[in-house]
This record gives structure tokens, sequence and C-alpha cells, in this order.
């Protein structure tokens, strides 16, 4: 069972935009993370919010939580072209595993 | 700067094939995890361990086996590959459940 679901599906941008990507789930989660992905690489840790976090922060990051809504946001502040990549979100659900999400694809463009 | 490592990075290989996909971390991490995941799509976790001699089955049913004989090292077993296992293989480890996730860069596996 899916537990995040993203949207975008993809997102282009100029360089120096703002980019939101948004992230919703089902169950209750004890926290919520954001991962990237370059092309043909593996995932890498970008933040971590626990569930009785409503906002983080982490350089050009912003993570926003709402556990009402079951859904998140990740927002990259003026976006620069080494941030094309694929954005996932990932929580642990009601298990001790991580459940990902559909991810969303930016292309930031010079 | 990776502490997890996957070898082969990519393999290209007939029908009927044994295959064994190596996953290695210097972190000292108990849990590790074998996640498939198609171009642009999601990740599915298909293995998973909590430790030496520990080994379960994913939410994503596979014909593949895993073995934990050392905390370092979690190989991922194919007896005999079918076009339906071609796919990126990404290996990972926490130091906790539910903690984030480091990930090596993974094993594109073409079966022809």
């Amino acid at each position: 069972s899916q537990q995040g679901e993203e949207d975008p599906q993809a997102l282009s941008i100029q360089e120096g935009e703002n980019a939101t990507m948004n992230c919703s789930y089902k169950t209750s989660i004890n926290n919520l993370q954001w991962y990237r992905q370059n092309s043909g690489r593996g995932l890498v840790h970008l933040i971590l919010i626990r569930s009785n976090e409503r906002e983080k922060h982490s350089g050009r990051l912003r993570v926003t939580l709402d556990t009402s809504k079951k859904s998140s946001s990740l927002l990259i502040t003026a976006s620069r072209a080494a941030d094309t990549a694929s954005y996932f979100c990932a929580t642990d659900g009601n298990t001790d595993k991580l459940i990902f999400g559909t991810g969303t694809r930016l292309q930031v463009f010079p | 700067e990776a502490d997890i490592y996957q070898t082969p990075r990519y393999l290209v290989i007939g029908t009927g094939k044994k295959i064994t996909l190596e996953c290695s971390q210097t972190m000292g991490h108990d849990k590790m995890y074998w996640y498939q995941q198609d171009p642009g799509m999601e990740l599915h976790l298909i293995h998973y361990s909590y430790g030496v001699n520990s080994t379960e089955k994913g939410d994503l049913s596979s014909e593949s086996t895993v073995s934990r004989i050392r905390t370092e090292h979690f190989p991922l077993t194919l007896e005999s590959a079918r076009p339906s296992h071609t796919s990126q293989y990404l290996c990972a480890s926490s130091e906790l459940e539910g903690q984030p996730q480091h990930f090596g860069d993974g094993t594109r596996l073409s079966i022809l």
C-alpha cells in the first residue's frame, strides 16, 4: 500500500525561482523525511521533521508538516541548476520501515 | 561521499543466469535494506535485515534472496534471472528503524 504521494509529478523552473513540492500520506507517522535523487544515483537524505514539529529549515530548504491534513511540503528557495533531481518524501507510517512517495522530478534551467 | 557501496553499477546478462548484487557499508549499521526502483518511479522495499542472521521480506514480492552473515555485508541473489527482473536495485542502511537511511548508488540490472 502506497503511503506517500507527491505533487506535482514534474516541475520546471528557472534558476533563482523557488520550487515547492507537496507530499500527502495516509497513516499516522513518527516522522517524515525528504530525499533527493540525482539521475542514476542513490537517494540522499535532506531533512527529517518529527510529527510534533510544524516547520524545519536547513540552508535553502524549508519543510512544513501538517499532521491534521497528513501533508508536508518542501520549499527550495533561490533554486540552482544543481538542484535538478527527483525529490521523494518518506514516512514510517504504522511500521518501522520507510515508505517512499512517488517523487517529484524537478528541472531547474540556467 | 558514499559509505555504502554497491557493485556492479551496471549488469547486462542473459536469462537463466545466477546473479549476486553486492552491498557493503562501513558505518556499522545494524539495519540494511534492498529496494527495487524502476526508472523515475517510487522505491519498493524487497528485503531488509535488522542485524546478523536476520532477514525479512519486504512489501514487494521478489524472487530474490538475501543473506546477512556479517554486519557490513548484505548481498542479494537471483538464482535464475528473467527479463522481469530488469530494474534498478538500491541498497541502504540506517542506525535505527525509521531514521535517515544512507543509500548506495544502485545496480542497474538488465536481463536479456
